[in-house]
This record gives structure tokens, sequence and C-alpha cells, in this order.
């Protein structure tokens, strides 16, 4: 069982705000990562950590940022949300190791609707 | 970059019929993962295959990781409702950190 957390589950908030989406996972997981997903739709990913203080740009260009300070903690940061920034937010996990770093586990989730 | 075909793209079946949908490529994959996702949630790992020919269960599915490790088949059992929901397949590549998702399965079951 994944212990992967995400925070808040909801979010509706207007234009222009900074918003920060949180993600914890309790697992020790080196490897953590953040997807965006339309409803019904695949997945994209748009940042991804190998550990701390190291952070990537995904396949999907995005206008948020991630930080990895701690081993835990991946939070999503947007400065100035915008209508288009309205989907769901995935945040993943995964350990290290050569065959089994490949399994990633998902939290909830994160769903963000930009007024 | 590469992509994985999932099929099919949906399906509607009664309650108690057996279900497959698979996933190909034109690449070789050495991890295949099979997630199921319900509406407003995360996806949740249902099977994990690791080796060419590895067929696992669990409970009433099982997946299959093909011989030619270019392909992947999730089979469920006598569906019931709860069994709703949208099936990815993802798998991983060597040289590459990233998994690969197919679109999804989006799967409706009547009673």
């Amino acid at each position: 069982e994944a212990d992967i957390y995400q925070t808040p589950r909801y979010l509706v908030i207007g234009t222009g705000k900074k918003i920060t989406l949180e993600c914890s996972q309790t697992m020790g997981h080196d490897k953590m990562y953040w997807y965006q997903q339309d409803p019904g739709m695949e997945l994209h990913l748009i940042h991804y950590s190998y550990g701390v203080n190291s952070t990537e740009k995904g396949d999907l260009s995005s206008e948020s940022t991630v930080s990895r300070i701690r081993t835990e903690h991946f939070p999503l940061t947007l400065e100035s949300a915008r209508p288009s920034h309205t989907s769901q937010y995935l945040c993943a996990s995964s350990e290290s190791g050569w065959v089994f770093g490949d399994t990633q586990y998902f939290g909830p989730g994160t769903r963000l609707t930009v007024l | 970059g590469q992509q994985l075909n999932q099929s099919p793209q949906s399906m509607f079946i009664q309650e108690g019929e057996d279900v497959s949908m698979n996933c190909t490529s034109s690449s070789i994959f050495n991890t295949w993962l099979w997630y199921k996702q319900d509406p407003g949630e995360g996806p949740v790992l249902l099977i994990a295959l690791y080796k060419a020919g590895e067929l696992t269960s669990n409970g009433r599915l099982t997946a299959q990781f093909g011989i030619t490790r270019k392909d992947s088949f999730l089979n469920i059992s006598a569906s019931i409702p709860s069994d709703v929901g949208i099936y990815f397949c993802a798998g991983h590549q060597g040289g590459s950190e990233k998994l690969v998702f197919g679109k999804g399965t989006k799967l409706t079951v009547n009673p």
C-alpha cells in the first residue's frame, strides 16, 4: 500500500493567485514526479526529481515550478494561476533501483480550478 | 517520444463477463505496469511485471509481460460493478527514468 499524500484535494481560485500544491510520501522514495491530467485523458509528466536538490522538467511544458529540499516533500508552485492551468495534478514516487525503481505509486491528486 | 498503443479505448460489458485489454509498442520495454483510476482519484497500481513472459495474478486480475517485450495484456474475470474505471498501462524502457503511459481503456460494467 502506497503512502503518498496530496493536499489540497480540491482547490478553486481566482486568476493571478499564487498557489502551492503539496505532496508528501512516507516511503523514503528518492524519486518523485508531478503529472498533469485532464479528466479521462492520458497523464503528462511535468516535473520530476531523483533526490534532494534535484529537479527536472518533464515532457509537457508547464509554467509551474518545483522544489525538493526534503526527501519526503515535493511541492509544486504556480506563481500566477490562469484558467488554462485548470486540471488534475497527480504526484507519484518510486524507489531507486534498477528494477523496482520503475514502479510509481500515485497520490490521490489535486483537482485545480482557476476562475 | 515513445508511445504505447492501448486498446480498446472503451468497453461496455455485462456484469459477470470477462474483460481483456492490451498495450503494444514498437519498442522493447523492461517493465510493464497496469493501473486503475477512478474518477477524481489517482491511479492505483494493480499489477507490476518485470520479466518477459511473466504471468501474474491479483485476485480476478491477470496480466502478462509479452515474450517479445513489446506488449502486455490485462484480463479481468467475472467482472463486477466496482471494476468500472479507466485502466492504464505503463512501461519503462532501458536508458530512461520515465514511464510511458497508454491512453487508457474506459470500462463500463452494466449490472
